[in-house]
């Protein structure tokens, strides 16, 4: 299986409500971050997760939480959502140590609408 | 002030044209990225750069480390072109992860 597979591809959710994106990386990658991309905005670092441990976090409050799988798939939640929240969140996967110095796939995203 | 800045914004050519994306960014860097994404929102990656310049068909990058500075050039444009073009640097300091540009949006009229 190759390639990066994000479910659901989009989403509606109302204020107040919780949500669970899924990601399944590419084979042989056991590296996973995910990024938020609001409308016309460049995607931002949300975390990473490594061997089931998160690696590194962005600029996110805890009600963004995720986990990973040890068949390395990744869930990422949000908690209370707010209108705010309503992007395009993307999931990326990696080998450790090359990630954005290469090596990564991009998944096509789900589209959360907050209502 | 973003990490990484693009211009322009929003660009629209006339099929065949040269086209030219500038990218400015103010961290050390390990690499630079030009990514493409289109409509649906799946990010694809045309180039990883840390010194000199890459060519992949109609499509160049140039980067100047000296002066934080990349340039995707797109030659002979097309209709499937059109997509948002986004620069992104990663560094051992971000811990491998991208900062992202905010894309440049473009459209090749035909």
């Amino acid at each position: 299986e190759t390639g990066v597979t994000q479910s659901p591809t989009h989403l509606i959710k109302t204020r107040g409500q919780q949500v669970t994106l899924r990601c399944s990386s590419q084979s042989g990658h056991n590296t996973v971050s995910w990024y938020q991309q609001a409308l016309g905005q460049g995607p931002q670092f949300i975390f990473q997760y490594y061997r089931e441990e998160e690696n590194g976090r962005g600029n996110f409050p805890p009600r963004f939480s995720g986990l990973q799988f040890p068949n390395y798939s990744s869930e990422l939640n949000v908690n209370a959502l707010e209108l705010d929240d309503s992007a395009l969140y993307l999931c990326a996967s990696s080998l450790p140590g090359t990630g954005a110095n290469y090596g990564y796939t991009f998944g096509s995203g789900t589209r959360l609408t907050v209502v | 002030k973003n990490e990484v800045e693009q211009s322009p914004q929003n660009l629209t050519a006339q099929e065949g044209e040269f086209i030219t994306i500038n990218c400015s960014y103010s961290v050390g860097i390990s690499a630079l990225h030009w990514l493409q994404q289109h409509p649906g929102g799946g990010i694809v990656s045309l180039f990883m750069l840390s010194s000199g310049k890459k060519k992949h068909g109609r499509l160049i990058a140039t980067i100047n480390i000296q002066e934080k500075h990349s340039s995707l050039h797109i030659t002979a444009s097309h209709p499937r072109d059109s997509a948002v073009y986004i620069c992104a640097v990663s560094s051992r300091r971000t811990g491998n992860q991208f900062y992202f540009g905010t894309g440049t949006s473009l459209t090749v009229i035909p």
